[in-house]
């Protein structure tokens, strides 16, 4: 199975401030991988996926690069509904992963 | 407008069986591959397992925690996916989720029923 490691599990920045989170897979996986925000009480929204597209829909703050096993998320300027839970899925095959998550918070 | 609505959760002692249905709507449900995602209290998303479309052959996959207790299946005439879910343990605790790729990697989720394995 492909493990997914995600980084920081907490971050904490300033309005406005360019944030980024990592997430390493343990085996190639092209660029099948998608990133979510959750808000606590809802369910998952997705944000970017194949690594660097943007769901229709969502702000454009928000951007996805890498591939292989290293990708990373970029908000370019946080704002305060940016508060929420972000997390990196793999779907590289049937069997998908989903890494730990990342808690952002404004300072 | 793609809508899932998952039933079937409640509390089971250990050791014993639930069976959760997800019925979906808005879009052509046979088409779809969809899969469980479950979340414990306060923790992270888990894939739980996926199903393909019969048109793509139907193949199911399964987390290691899972497989072996855990059966995915689906109606198409009824719009329906199941997970039955046997030999439960305490840590199958959380809400489950179900959730469709059809408008992209997991762009679609219910809102969930939780499944609470307790004594």
């Amino acid at each position: 199975d492909i493990q997914m490691t995600q980084s920081p599990s907490t971050l904490s920045a300033s309005v406005g401030d360019r944030v980024t989170i990592t997430c390493r897979a343990s085996h190639s996986i092209s660029a099948w991988l998608a990133w979510y925000q959750q808000k606590p009480g809802k369910a998952p929204k997705l944000l970017i996926y194949k690594a660097s597209s943007l769901q229709s829909g969502v702000p454009s703050r928000f951007s996805g690069s890498g591939s292989g096993t290293d990708f990373t998320l970029t908000i370019s300027s946080l704002q305060p509904d940016d508060v929420a839970t972000y997390y990196c899925q793999q779907y590289n095959g049937y069997s998908r992963t989903f890494g730990q998550g990342t808690k952002v918070e404004i300072k | 407008e793609v809508q899932l609505v998952e039933s079937g959760g409640g509390l089971v002692k250990p050791g014993g069986s639930l069976r959760l249905s997800c019925v979906g709507s808005g879009f052509t449900f046979s088409k779809a591959w969809v899969s469980w995602v479950r979340q414990a209290s306060g923790q992270g998303l888990e894939w739980v397992g996926l199903m393909q479309s019969e048109g793509d052959g139907g193949t199911t996959d399964y987390a290691a925690p899972v497989k072996g207790r855990f059966t995915i299946s689906r109606d198409d005439s009824k719009n329906t996916l199941f997970l039955q879910m046997n030999s439960l343990k305490i840590e199958d605790t959380g809400v489950y989720y179900c959730v469709t790729d059809i408008l992209g990697p997991a762009a679609s989720w219910g809102q969930g029923t939780l499944v609470t394995v307790s004594s």
